[in-house]
């Protein structure tokens, strides 16, 4: 029962162009959300979160979009860089920031010089 | 930034071997400290929650007997894969959260665990 999914392993961009990076998940009652960035051999590395109540949270390149009704959210990385190149996961959990994280399979983005 | 360091970073040993992972958060003390597990081109699957100064709380099917984890101070907790076999071969991480904010869980840089 896989209850947050990133249904695309892949994504290659050019750089300077937008990376936009989805998830979805099935359990409405999660209300903490974040994204990972992980590179190989290496542990994830905390990018950028949100709380259910928000619908937006930026960080410089970094944005998250989150659809509640659609149970939907997206990271959008504009503009890319090659160094952006890594597996990013997508996580989400049920007690805001204390519990434990439901982790999605994870994309690989391939940004191109 | 917070820093996690896990230790070793790759293990190669025989079946039967017992083999322990160690996760110490460096710069903060950490309450809590969680065991994952990654498959090859799968996502990080939560092994147990670690708490300081009480028994861990394993996931459903993780068998606790077998993945035993110990967390005596509030920057050390250890993952001992008892009698490990071919099966366990996997890439473990763990994570620490800390004691004190509103912070994120931060990542060691995982343990590659081969049973021949």
């Amino acid at each position: 029962d896989q209850q947050v999914k990133q249904n695309s392993p892949s994504l290659s961009v050019q750089e300077g162009r937008i990376s936009i990076l989805n998830c979805d998940y099935t359990n409405s009652m999660f209300d903490y959300f974040l994204w990972y960035k992980k590179y190989p051999a290496e542990g994830p590395t905390f990018l950028i979160s949100i709380s259910s109540i928000k619908d937006k949270n930026e960080d410089g390149r970094f944005t998250v979009f989150l659809n509640k009704s659609a149970k939907h959210l997206s990271l959008h990385i504009v503009p890319s860089q090659p160094g952006d190149s890594a597996v990013y996961f997508c996580a989400a959990s049920f007690s805001g920031n204390t519990g434990k994280l439901i982790f999605g399979q994870g994309t690989t983005l391939q940004v191109k010089p | 930034g917070a820093v996690v360091s896990q230790h070793p970073s790759r293990v190669i040993c025989k079946s039967g071997t017992s083999v322990k992972i160690e996760c110490r958060s460096l710069d903060f003390q950490a309450t809590t400290m969680f065991w994952y597990r990654q498959f090859p081109k799968q996502s990080l699957m939560l092994m147990a929650t670690s708490n300081e100064g009480s028994k861990a709380t394993y996931e459903q099917g993780v068998e606790k007997d077998k993945f035993l984890i110990n967390h005596a101070s509030l920057t050390l907790s250890t993952l001992t894969v008892t009698s490990a076999h071919p099966e366990d071969s996997s890439f473990y991480i763990c994570s620490a959260r800390a004691r004190i904010g509103n912070q994120p869980q931060h990542f060691g840089d995982g343990t590659r665990l081969s049973i021949l």
